[in-house]
C-alpha cells in the first residue's frame, strides 16, 4: 500500500520567490495537515485541511497558505519566502478531521538562500 | 499556554543498556500522546497511541507508558539500529480543529 507521498523531495529556491509544495495522502484518508520542522526540533502544525476545507491553523503568517482538492491531494503555498523558511516540510494525512492517528510523509526539504 | 517537553535532548547509550525518555505536557484539550520514530531527513514514523493514564503499549524492545502528566518511552536493551530521534505529541482538541504539537524530540544513539 501506498504511504503518504510529497513532492518535490528537495528544493532550493531565492530570498522573495513563491514556493508551491504537494501531498498526496493514504488512500481513503480524507484529511491532510502540513508541519514545518527547523532542523533539531520538532515539528510544528500550519494547517489542517478536511474535506476542502480549512480546519485548523498554526500560528504562522498569512504568507503560507494551503488547499485541499476534491482528490484530497493538497497544497501548501509559500509567498515571500525568508532565510527562516527554509525546514523540511511534512504532510500528514488522516482517516477523518478528529482521527487520533496521523501519518507522515516522507516531507519536502526546503533551502532558502 | 500548551507546552510539551522531552529529557533529555540527546542520549548516547551502549548496545543492550536500557534506559528511558521523558516527554512532559501541560496541554488543555488532550485527546492523546503520541510517540514517533523519525530517521535523519524522513518522516516521523508512527509507534503508539497512548490515551488514557495508566496505559501501556509495547512493541519489541520499546514500551511506552502515560500518566496524568508525562508520558516515558523504554528502550529495552537497545541496538544500533534503534538510534534515531524519538518524538512525542500530544493531540489536542480545540474549536479551531486538531492538531498535534510536538515536543522538541530526544536524539537517540546506541554504539555497539
Amino acid at each position: 500500500d501506498a504511504g503518504v507521498t510529497q513532492s518535490p523531495t528537495h528544493l532550493i529556491k531565492t530570498r522573495g520567490q513563491h514556493v508551491t509544495l504537494r501531498c498526496s495522502p493514504i488512500s481513503g484518508h480524507k484529511s491532510v495537515s502540513w508541519y514545518q520542522q527547523v532542523l533539531g526540533q520538532g515539528p510544528q502544525f500550519i494547517f489542517q485541511y478536511y474535506e476542502k476545507e480549512e480546519r485548523g491553523r498554526g500560528n504562522f503568517p498569512d504568507r503560507f497558505s494551503a488547499r485541499q482538492f476534491p482528490n484530497y491531494s493538497s497544497e501548501l503555498n509559500v509567498n515571500a519566502l525568508l532565510l527562516g523558511d527554509s525546514a523540511l516540510y511534512l504532510c500528514a494525512s488522516s482517516l477523518e478531521q478528529f482521527s487520533y492517528e496521523q501519518y507522515f510523509g516522507p516531507g519536502t526539504r526546503l533551502t532558502v538562500t | 499556554e500548551d507546552q510539551v517537553t522531552q529529557s533529555p535532548e540527546a542520549l548516547r547509550l551502549q548496545e543492550g543498556e536500557s534506559s528511558s525518555l521523558n516527554c512532559s505536557y501541560t496541554v488543555s484539550g488532550l485527546r492523546g500522546l503520541f510517540w514517533y520514530r523519525q530517521d535523519p531527513g524522513k518522516g516521523p514514523e508512527f509507534l503508539f497511541t497512548l490515551y488514557s493514564a495508566g496505559e501501556e503499549k509495547e512493541k519489541e524492545r520499546l514500551k511506552a507508558t502515560l500518566t496524568k502528566k508525562e508520558s516515558f518511552l523504554h528502550i529495552t536493551a537497545p541496538k544500533p539500529e534503534d538510534s534515531a530521534t524519538y518524538l512525542c505529541a500530544v493531540l489536542l482538541i480545540k474549536a479551531a480543529g486538531n492538531k498535534l504539537t510536538f515536543g522538541g524530540g530526544t536524539r537517540v544513539l546506541v554504539k555497539p
